[in-house]
């Protein structure tokens, strides 16, 4: 079965304080890993897609890399506007489903 | 262009009860998923559509729950009867159709904002 293991589970920024989240995984053939934000009382947000190891993808003040085990979101000199729940999900090569990990959650102080 | 809507927003009920969810895709979207998030865990897939058959139902719990997709457009989610474990919140999300749309990736999905469902 996919796993998907999110850490930290909380993270408390100052503005303009740059950090990164990990996402660790476990899947038997990657069709991709996808990065969604989730604000309190929403439904989740796609941000990106990475389909294979070394690739790299940029939005505004993230930036998410990936890995063969692992992806990193890095949040550069993050505003209060990215405070938010980050989930990491995966998709296995022969399916269409999403296996989520349990997010973390950004709080930016201004 | 309108968002994948749900309804209702919150939905309280007893036990042994039955609800009803209903989930509004985005128009042309011919992939409808079905997740929940119950207490303290992540979200787990339930169900696939495309159009109207269900692609993928290896997520649904047991036979107390119930999805159906009327002609490739809304869908339903029915809990009968609803169990105390059965409280959450259940989300619909929807994707195109990969025919002429391959920049769109399978894993893109856009959800709705959830329907929150409280067993007493």
């Amino acid at each position: 079965e996919d796993q998907v293991t999110q850490s930290p589970e909380a993270l408390r920024l100052q503005e303009g304080e740059s950090s990164s989240l990990n996402c660790s995984y476990t899947v038997s053939g990657l069709r991709g890993l996808f990065w969604y934000r989730q604000d309190p009382g929403k439904g989740p947000e796609f941000l990106f897609t990475l389909y294979s190891a070394g690739e790299e993808k940029e939005k505004e003040r993230l930036k998410a890399t990936l890995t063969k085990k692992e992806s990193f979101l890095h949040i550069t000199a993050p505003k209060p506007e990215d405070s938010a729940t980050y989930l990491c999900a995966v998709q296995a090569v022969w399916d269409y489903k999403l296996s989520f990990g349990a997010g973390t959650t950004v709080t930016v102080r201004a | 262009e309108a968002g994948v809507t749900q309804f209702p927003s919150h939905s309280v009920i007893e036990k042994g009860q039955t609800v009803t969810l209903r989930c509004d895709p985005i128009s042309g979207h011919d992939n409808l998923y079905w997740y929940r998030r119950v207490m303290g865990k992540e979200i787990k897939f339930l169900l696939h559509f495309v159009k109207e058959s269900k692609q993928d139902e290896s997520g649904m719990p047991n036979n107390r729950f119930l999805a159906e997709r009327t002609g490739g457009t809304y869908s339903t989610l029915k809990v009968q009867p609803a169990e105390l474990e059965d409280s959450g919140v259940y989300f619909c999300a929807s994707s195109p159709g990969l025919a002429g749309v391959l920049r769109v990736s399978t894993g893109e999905l856009f959800f709705g904002e959830g329907s929150r469902l409280t067993v007493l």
